[in-house]
């Protein structure tokens, strides 16, 4: 099994871009969020998905969006890129409907011009 | 808003020590979790203790939950230059989905 997988790896963007995070994951889990971790902030929830067909905002949502369609895939979208969204970002997933034990992606380092 | 707060921020010691680290929280939980970070690469998780559990062990670590202080340690005994790596707490609460991380503690261990 790969586990959860992310790509890209690294990203710039200019201001004003938009952009997709791809996330997958082939352990049939259940729950996938996102994650951003900046310096000294530890991580903060983005957005997150009990199941496909449903997402919902996390502690941070402004300026992304996210669908779950399938269970395997859990994109995040940029619709317009700023400066303040240079950040490390992480997709996690864990079976059953509750955050339980989370398997975490290698992650994605993004910045924006 | 951070629910985790892990203390103290950073942590050296010589390997074969052992290693505490804390995590206090603000409102009840349903369960605590520990994560490890090493430089560079995703989160691993290490352990989960359950609201209605003290304590807990996994090999060389010791988790303690106590939820009258609202409080969690992890230990790490007879520790190794590979156990360098930032650790995290992480709960969750009520009804809730959401799994809220603390900001982190950097552990170094000297060789």
């Amino acid at each position: 099994n790969a586990g959860v997988t992310q790509t890209p790896k690294f990203q710039v963007l200019k201001t004003g871009q938009s952009m997709t995070l791809q996330c997958a994951q082939d352990m049939n889990h259940e729950y996938m969020s996102w994650y951003r971790q900046d310096p000294g902030m530890g991580l903060r929830l983005i957005h997150y998905s009990v199941g496909a067909g449903i997402t919902d905002q996390g502690e941070v949502p402004n300026g992304y969006n996210v669908s779950r369609s399938t269970t395997e895939d859990f994109p995040l979208r940029l619709l317009s890129a700023a400066p303040s969204q240079t950040s490390v970002y992480f997709c996690a997933s864990s079976s059953g409907p509750l955050p339980n034990e989370q398997f975490f992606g290698p992650g994605t380092r993004l910045t924006v011009l | 808003s951070q629910q985790g707060e892990e203390d103290p921020q950073a942590l050296s010691i010589q390997e074969g020590e052992n290693a505490t680290m804390n995590c206090s929280y603000k409102t009840s939980i349903n369960n605590l979790q520990w994560y490890r970070q090493n430089s560079g690469r995703g989160l691993v998780h290490l352990i989960l203790i359950r609201s209605n559990e003290r304590e807990k062990h996994s090999g060389r670590l010791r988790v303690t939950l106590d939820t009258s202080k609202k409080s969690s340690s992890l230990l790490i005994t007879a520790s190794r230059a590979a156990d360098t790596a930032s650790y995290f707490c992480a709960t969750t609460s009520g009804a809730n989905s959401k799994l809220t991380f603390g900001k982190g503690i950097t552990l170094s261990v000297r060789p």
